[in-house]
């Protein structure tokens, strides 16, 4: 039981180029969500997906897209990455069968952008 | 819109000093209340949480009792150590909600 798993662990881009994070749980949790975390600043919540099928922007979704995949898998893609997007971005799953549930984060992806 | 504050870092102890880290919040209705731990390197884990007023989580020696009336959840510990050292987030959900309000963490150093 791996928990949740993020791709790649570290990662240097240039502006504009692109790439995909990748996220996977094995808790067969309906929820899940993709984080972004900067100094001083705590979590901020780029989109989430309630259950499979859905997605929705959180607070800082601009330059950022997601797709979910299947119920295991919610990935996050830069299209044009830009250096205001340097920073470690965390994937969450959560049951959500009420609220009040835990959050269940992966290790963090470390992305620089030149 | 709701929110959380909490002290700010970073928070220098001695081992078995007491800890205490405020966190207030705002929100409508009846939020469930969480600490999360971060440690060095690593994602957020669930360290303890309360889902109504009154209720007082516990874990690892850790502490912190959701009051509604001051509306605050700080958290506590008799005696830190220093594998205690970490950031701690205090967080909400809102009653109907899975979506988590973050605060922006306190950092925390246990010298030996």
């Amino acid at each position: 039981n791996a928990g949740v798993t993020q791709t790649p662990k570290f990662q240097v881009l240039k502006t504009g180029q692109s790439m995909t994070l990748q996220c996977a749980q094995d808790m067969n949790h309906n929820s899940m969500y993709w984080y972004r975390q900067d100094p001083g600043m705590g979590l901020r919540l780029i989109y989430y997906s309630a259950s499979e099928g859905t997605t929705d922007k959180g607070e800082v979704p601009n330059g950022y897209n997601v797709s979910r995949l299947n119920k295991r898998e919610f990935s996050l893609r830069l299209e044009s990455a830009a250096p205001s997007q340097t920073s470690v971005y965390f994937c969450a799953s959560s049951p959500f069968e009420t609220s009040g549930e835990t959050q269940y984060f992966g290790p963090g992806t470390r992305l620089l952008v030149l | 819109g709701d929110s959380v504050t909490q002290m700010e870092g970073p928070v220098t102890l001695s081992e078995e000093a007491f800890l205490t880290i405020n966190c207030t919040y705002t929100a409508t209705g009846y939020p469930s209340l969480f600490w999360y731990v971060q440690y060095p390197g690593e994602g957020l884990q669930l360290l303890l949480k309360a889902t109504k007023a009154d209720d007082k989580g516990s874990n690892k020696g850790f502490e912190a009792t959701y009051r509604k009336e001051t509306t605050s959840f700080h958290l506590e510990k008799g005696s830190v150590q220093v594998s205690d050292s970490a950031v701690y987030f205090c967080a909400l959900t809102n009653t109907g909600g899975f979506k988590t309000i973050f605060g922006a963490g306190t950092r925390l150093f246990v010298k030996a």
